[in-house]
């Protein structure tokens, strides 16, 4: 158990729908990270929030957005679904910067249909 | 850009040793990671070299070369639980920023 949760777990829908994924990270970390993974993909870097503020962007598509909250929680937020965002989406915290371990949530698998 | 490139799938046989490659091409480099992926599950973290040279940690070892853009993951003593994905991702500063891109991931197939 790296101590980051996400939730939920799983979550099915259609395409055109909105959906919301939590994350909470470690306790004492600052930095949240998103990913997703596609299958038989890699870990695509969507964007980092360090302490409430955006700290970088990675390929993330205008249909996505993401914030981070005053206790540290973290949202990601798609919306227009397609089918092409079914995937593995991963939160992941570190105490401070990228130059740190990366510890990673369990993940939520999205199904558009 | 950031290019990172490892091989995309390896077998190896249970008990033997095995190196799993990774090259990249980053300005700004500060280190480089090696996290272990089972099938559908959360990454988790192997290691991290900041320095040229060897590191070793129990059956895992990752090795560093910055000059030639070059690292490697050694796994000795193979298990069958080690069959698992094996991604190699840069920490770079970018932008005013620290950054990190992973590899697309090698997968490793460890066979009796």
């Amino acid at each position: 158990d790296s101590g980051v949760t996400q939730t939920p777990k799983h979550l099915i829908t259609a395409t055109g729908q909105r959906v919301t994924l939590r994350c909470s990270p470690r306790s004492g970390d600052l930095s949240v990270y998103w990913y997703q993974q596609s299958l038989d993909q890699g870990l695509q870097f969507l964007i980092q929030y360090y302490n409430g503020e955006e700290r970088a962007k990675g390929n993330i598509l205008e249909r996505f957005s993401a914030q981070q909250f005053p206790d540290l929680h973290s949202e990601l937020n798609l919306s227009s679904l397609e089918l092409g965002d079914s995937a593995l989406y991963f939160c992941a915290s570190s105490v401070a910067g990228t130059q740190e371990t990366q510890y990673f949530g369990p993940g939520t698998r999205l199904l558009v249909l | 850009g950031q290019n990172i490139d490892q091989p995309t799938e390896m077998t190896a046989t249970e008990g033997a040793i095995v190196q799993i490659n990774c090259t990249y091409q980053t300005s700004g480099f500060n280190g480089l990671f090696w996290y272990q992926q089972h099938a559908g599950e959360a990454p988790t973290f192997l290691s991290y070299n900041v320095l040229d040279g060897l590191e070793e940690k129990g059956r895992f070892s990752s090795f560093l070369s910055r000059s030639k853009g070059y690292s490697y993951l050694l796994l000795k003593e193979l298990q069958m639980k080690d069959s698992a994905s094996y991604l190699c991702a840069v920490s770079y500063y970018s932008g005013g920023y620290q950054k990190v891109t992973f590899g697309t991931g090698t997968k490793l197939q460890v066979i009796p």
